[in-house]
C-alpha cells in the first residue's frame, strides 16, 4: 500500500474558495514530490521539496514541507475550474510512491 | 519531442491471453516506471529500471514481467491477463531516481 496518506480523499468546492490537501508520512522522508492529474489525464509533475520547513510557490499554489520532513501541504487559493483533478504527493527513494490522491472539483 | 510515448492506447483482452505493453522516451532519461492505476488506489509501481540493464520490482509486480530492452525503451508484458489486471497503465521516465518523473498518457486495458 501508499507510504504516503492523503487528506482529504475528495474535496469540492465553489469557484475562488481556497483548497488544501495533506500528506503524512510514519517515516521521515528524504524528499516529497506533488503532481496533478487532470480527468482522463496523466500525472504531471508539479515540485519537489526536498529541505525541512521549505515552502515554495507557483502563482496561486503553495507547497510546505514539514519541520520533521513527515508531512507535506499543497495550497490553492482563490480556486479556478482550470485547477479540477487529483493532487498526488509522492515519496521518492529511486522508485517513487505515491498516495491515494485528493480529487478536486471546483463548482463555477 | 514526443516525452514518453506508450503503446498501444487502448486494448480488450480475453483472460488468459497475452500482450506487451511498450513505451519508449526520447528525453536521454536513465530511469524507467511501470504504474498501474485503479479507482481510489492511486497509482502502484509495477517493476521499475534504475538504469539501463536493471530492472526491480515495485508493489504489485506478480502477474507481469518487463524488459529494459536499451535505453529508450522498456517494455511491460503480462503473461496470461486475468480480469484483475484491469487497469490503466502508465510509464514514466526520470534522469535519475531522484527526479521528477514525466510520464505517458497512458494505456486503458480491459480484461473479460
Amino acid at each position: 500500500g501508499q507510504q504516503v496518506m492523503q487528506i482529504p480523499q475528495y474535496q469540492h468546492v465553489q469557484e475562488g474558495e481556497d483548497f488544501t490537501t495533506y500528506c503524512n508520512s510514519s517515516t521521515t522522508l528524504s524528499n516529497i514530490q506533488w503532481y496533478k492529474q487532470r480527468p482522463g489525464g496523466h500525472p504531471v509533475f508539479l515540485i519537489q521539496l526536498v529541505k525541512s520547513g521549505e515552502v515554495k510557490k507557483q502563482k496561486r499554489l503553495t507547497f510546505q514541507f514539514g519541520e520533521a520532513k513527515k508531512n507535506s501541504s499543497l495550497h490553492i487559493t482563490a480556486t479556478q475550474t482550470t485547477d479540477v483533478g487529483t493532487y498526488f504527493c509522492a515519496r521518492n527513494n529511486n522508485d517513487m510512491r505515491f498516495g491515494a490522491g485528493t480529487r478536486l472539483t471546483v463548482k463555477p | 519531442n514526443a516525452g514518453v510515448t506508450q503503446t498501444p492506447k487502448f486494448q480488450v483482452l480475453k483472460t488468459g491471453q497475452s500482450m506487451t505493453l511498450q513505451c519508449a522516451q526520447d528525453m536521454n532519461h536513465n530511469s524507467m516506471y511501470w504504474y498501474r492505476q485503479d479507482p481510489g488506489m492511486g497509482l502502484r509501481l509495477i517493476y521499475y529500471s534504475a538504469s539501463e540493464g536493471t530492472t526491480d520490482k515495485g508493489e504489485v509486480p506478480n502477474g507481469y514481467n518487463v524488459s529494459r530492452l536499451n535505453k529508450r525503451e522498456f517494455s511491460l508484458r503480462l503473461e496470461s491477463a486475468a480480469p484483475s489486471q484491469t487497469s490503466v497503465y502508465f510509464c514514466a521516465s526520470s534522469p535519475t531516481g531522484g527526479d521528477g518523473y514525466t510520464f505517458g498518457s497512458g494505456t486503458r486495458l480491459t480484461v473479460v
